[in-house]
C-alpha cells in the first residue's frame, strides 16, 4: 500500500516569507508526527496529532510554527517568516494508534527546506 | 525526563564482522518501547527493531538483535553479519507508552569497510 507521502520534496524560500510543508500519512493511521532533521543531526521532535485530541505542540520552537491536521488525516506545517536557522529535512511520520505494542513509525521521505 | 543517549558518533566495522551500537535511556515510566532505525545517505527512515520493556526475550528480526539491559538502562543493536548496505546512521528512539511521543537520540553513524 501507499506509504507516508510529503510534499514538497525540496523548498527554496527566501528569508522573511511562509512556507507550508504537507503530509499525507498512511490511510487508518490514527497518530502523526512532525520532525526536524539539521543537517547530520538526530530528529527534534515538533508535533503530535492523534485523532480528535488536542496535539501535542511541546516541540514547536517558536511561534512562527504552527500545524494542522484535518479531517484525521493530512498535515500542514506552516513556518511563518522563515529564518535561515529554519533550514533543514522536515520529517513526517505516522502509526497505527497509541498504546502499547509495537506501533512504529513509518516515515514519509522528508521536505528539504532551505532559507536563503 | 525522558531521554535517549546515543554515546558513539561514529563507528567502523569490518565487513561479515559483527558491530554492537549503544544506546541508553532514561524514563521513570514502567511501560515503554524501544525501538531502532536506520537511515540510509537517501534520507528515508528504515524501522528495525522493537523491544517492550515488559518483553522478557530479546527481540530479533534477521541479522539485528537488541541486547536489552533493562536494569542498567540500555538497547544495544547489534548487527551480525556486517553488509556493506548497512552503512547508514542508526538512531535508537523511546516512546513512553503514556504520552505516545518518541524520543530519539542523536545517532550513530556506521561504515561498513570492504
Amino acid at each position: 500500500g501507499a506509504g507516508v507521502s510529503q510534499s514538497p520534496s525540496n523548498k527554496v524560500t527566501e528569508k522573511g516569507k511562509d512556507v507550508e510543508l504537507r503530509c499525507d500519512p498512511i490511510s487508518g493511521h490514527t497518530a502523526l508526527y512532525w520532525y526536524r532533521q539539521s543537517l547530520g543531526q538526530g530528529l527534534e521532535f515538533l508535533i503530535y496529532f492523534q485523532g480528535n485530541s488536542a496535539p501535542d505542540k511541546s516541540g514547536l520552537p517558536s511561534d512562527r510554527f504552527s500545524a494542522e491536521r484535518t479531517g484525521g488525516s493530512v498535515s500542514t506545517l506552516t513556518i511563518q517568516r522563515t529564518q535561515q536557522e529554519d533550514s533543514a529535512v522536515y520529517l513526517c511520520a505516522s502509526s497505527r494508534r497509541p498504546g502499547q505494542g509495537i506501533y512504529e513509525q513509518y516515515f514519509g521521505p522528508g521536505t528539504r527546506l532551505t532559507v536563503t | 525526563a525522558q531521554k535517549i543517549t546515543q554515546t558513539q558518533p561514529g563507528m567502523f566495522v569490518q565487513e561479515k564482522e559483527a558491530v554492537t551500537l549503544d544506546c541508553t535511556y532514561d524514563t521513570s515510566d514502567q511501560s515503554y518501547g524501544l525501538f531502532w532505525y536506520k537511515q540510509p545517505s537517501s534520507g528515508e527512515m528504515i524501522f528495525l527493531i522493537y523491544q517492550g520493556s515488559y518483553d522478557e526475550q530479546n527481540a530479533t528480526e534477521g541479522r539485528y538483535s537488541l541486547n536489552f539491559q533493562k536494569a542498567r538502562k540500555s538497547a544495544n543493536l547489534v548487527i551480525s553479519a556486517s553488509q556493506l548496505g548497512d552503512s547508514a546512521m542508526y538512531f535508537c528512539a523511546m516512546r513512553v507508552n503514556n504520552f505516545n511521543k518518541f524520543y530519539f537520540g542523536s545517532g550513530t553513524k556506521l561504515n561498513v569497510k570492504p
